[in-house]
């Protein structure tokens, strides 16, 4: 059973425009959520995290978003840019020394 | 420069064959991961190690073993690869307190023929 669900397998935004992806998950005891990024042939790299006593985290053009009663987080990127087409993962583990859980990804393509 | 490194990046190989994955980190991270990931889906945990000679098994069940001989060093051993192992094969480490997530190698595209 998947504990982090990322319902959308892809999604088209305009460069300029604001990207938004999604994720939910399952297991309450989840205290710590990531967002990675993934180039072809390149592994994940650490984009942004938040832990569960923030609601939200901002770096730069990124923000997370954090709903814990919905058991909902969410990356907002803007403005959107080409080198933003890739693939996020979302990601979360029940404490900062416990092994992290991956969603599916969502492949972000960036329309010129 | 510190890094983690992965090799070979690509690998294409017959069924029955011995194979070692490398991977070798050198920012001195205690906990190293294994991760494998078909196309399209998520990353599954297959072995982790908090250190020196300790390993222990993920989420996702693998014919695969593991050792953590040095600290910098945790390669992944295939005995006899069939075609149900090809894969993604994602190497991390981390500190403890994992406050800026894992690092990850480049990854290894194993085809087994």
């Amino acid at each position: 059973d998947q504990q982090v669900k990322q319902n959308s397998p892809s999604l088209s935004v305009q460069e300029g425009r604001i990207s938004i992806l999604n994720c939910d998950y399952t297991n309450s005891m989840f205290d710590y959520f990531l967002w990675y990024k993934k180039y072809p042939a390149e592994g994940p790299t650490f984009l942004i995290s938040i832990s569960s006593i923030k609601d939200k985290n901002e770096d730069g053009r990124f923000t997370v978003f954090l709903n814990k009663s919905a058991k909902h987080l969410s990356l907002h990127i803007v403005p959107s840019q080409p080198g933003d087409s890739a693939v996020y993962f979302c990601a979360a583990s029940a404490n900062r020394d416990d092994k992290i859980i991956f969603g599916k990804g969502t492949r972000l393509h960036i329309l010129p | 420069e510190a890094d983690i490194y992965q090799t070979p990046r690509y690998l294409v190989i017959g069924t029955g064959k011995k194979i070692t994955l490398e991977c070798s980190q050198t920012m001195g991270h205690d906990k190293m991961y294994w991760y494998q990931q078909d196309p399209g889906m998520e990353l599954h945990l297959i072995h982790y190690s908090y250190g020196v000679n300790s390993t222990e098994k993920g989420d996702l069940s693998s014919e695969s073993t593991v050792s953590r001989i040095r600290t910098e060093h945790f390669p992944l051993t295939l005995e006899s690869a069939r075609p149900s192992h090809t894969s993604q094969y994602l190497c991390a480490s981390s500190e403890w307190g994992h406050s800026y997530g894992y690092t990850f190698g480049s990854g290894t595209r194993l085809t087994v023929v």
